[in-house]
C-alpha cells in the first residue's frame, strides 16, 4: 500500500525561488525520511525526522512534522538548477513487526529553472 | 569507500529463465532491502532484512525470493521472471536500531527487462 503520497506531483520553479513539497500518510510511523533521485538514478538520503521532532533543518532544506495531520513538508530555499530531481518521502512503521517496512510516496519531480 | 553494489547493472532474459541479483554492502549494516520502482508508481518495497537470518515480506514479494546467510549480501532471486517484473530495481542498507531503521543507503539499481 502507498502510504506516502507527494504532493504536488510536478513542480517547476525558477533558480532563487523556494521548493515546498508536501508528504501524507495514513499509519502510525516511527521516522520520516526525505531522499532525492536524479533520473534513473539510485536515492540520496536527504534528512530524517523523528515522530517526536516538529521540525528539523539541514543546510537550505527544512523539514516539518505534524504527527496529528500525519503530515511533513519538504522546503528547499533558494533553490537551485542543480536541486532538479525527485524528491520522495518514505515512512518507517513504528515498534513490531512493522519497523523494516518501508512505503515510499510517488514523489515531486522538482524543475529549477535557471 | 562505503558503498552498496548491485549487479548486474542491466539485464535481459525470457520469461522462466531463473536469475539473482546480488547486493553487497561494506558498512556493517544490520538491515537491507530491496524495492522495485515502476514510472508512476514510486519505489515499493519487495522483501527486507532486519539482521541475517531474518527476512520478511515488503508490500510486493510475490514472485521474488531472498536470503540473508551474511550480514554483507542479500540476493533477490527470481525463480521463474516474468513480463511484469520489467523495472528499476534498487537495493539498500541501513543502521537499525530498537526504535527503527534509519537513513538508508542506495545501490545504483538494476535495470532488468523480461521478454
Amino acid at each position: 500500500s502507498q502510504q506516502g503520497e507527494e504532493d504536488p506531483q510536478a513542480l517547476s520553479i525558477q533558480e532563487g525561488e523556494n521548493a515546498t513539497m508536501n508528504c501524507s500518510y495514513k499509519t502510525s510511523i516511527n521516522n520520516l525520511q526525505w531522499y532525492r533521485q536524479n533520473s534513473g538514478r539510485g536515492l540520496v538520503h536527504l534528512i530524517l525526522i523523528r515522530s517526536n521532532e516538529r521540525e528539523k533543518h539541514s543546510g537550505r532544506l527544512r523539514v516539518t512534522l505534524d504527527t496529528s495531520k500525519k503530515s511533513s513538508s519538504l522546503l528547499i530555499t533558494a533553490s537551485r538548477a542543480a536541486d532538479t530531481a525527485s524528491y520522495f518521502c518514505a515512512t518507517a512503521g513504528g515498534y513490531g513487526g512493522s519497523q523494516g517496512n518501508l512505503i515510499f510516496g510517488k514523489g515531486t519531480k522538482l524543475s529549477v529553472k535557471p | 569507500e562505503a558503498q552498496v553494489t548491485q549487479n548486474p547493472r542491466y539485464l535481459i532474459t525470457v520469461t522462466g529463465k531463473k536469475l539473482t541479483v546480488t547486493c553487497s554492502q561494506n558498512m556493517n549494516h544490520e538491515y537491507m532491502s530491496w524495492y522495485r520502482q515502476d514510472p508512476g508508481l514510486g519505489l515499493r518495497q519487495i522483501y527486507y532484512s532486519m539482521n541475517v537470518e531474518v527476512t520478511d515480506k515488503g508490500d510486493v514479494p510475490e514472485g521474488y525470493k531472498v536470503s540473508r546467510k551474511e550480514k554483507r549480501n542479500f540476493p533477490l532471486i527470481l525463480e521463474s521472471p516474468s513480463p511484469n517484473q520489467t523495472s528499476l530495481y534498487f537495493c539498500a542498507s541501513s543502521f537499525s536500531e530498537a526504535s527503527g531503521v534509519n537513513e538508508q543507503f542506495f545501490g545504483p539499481g538494476t535495470r532488468l527487462t523480461v521478454l
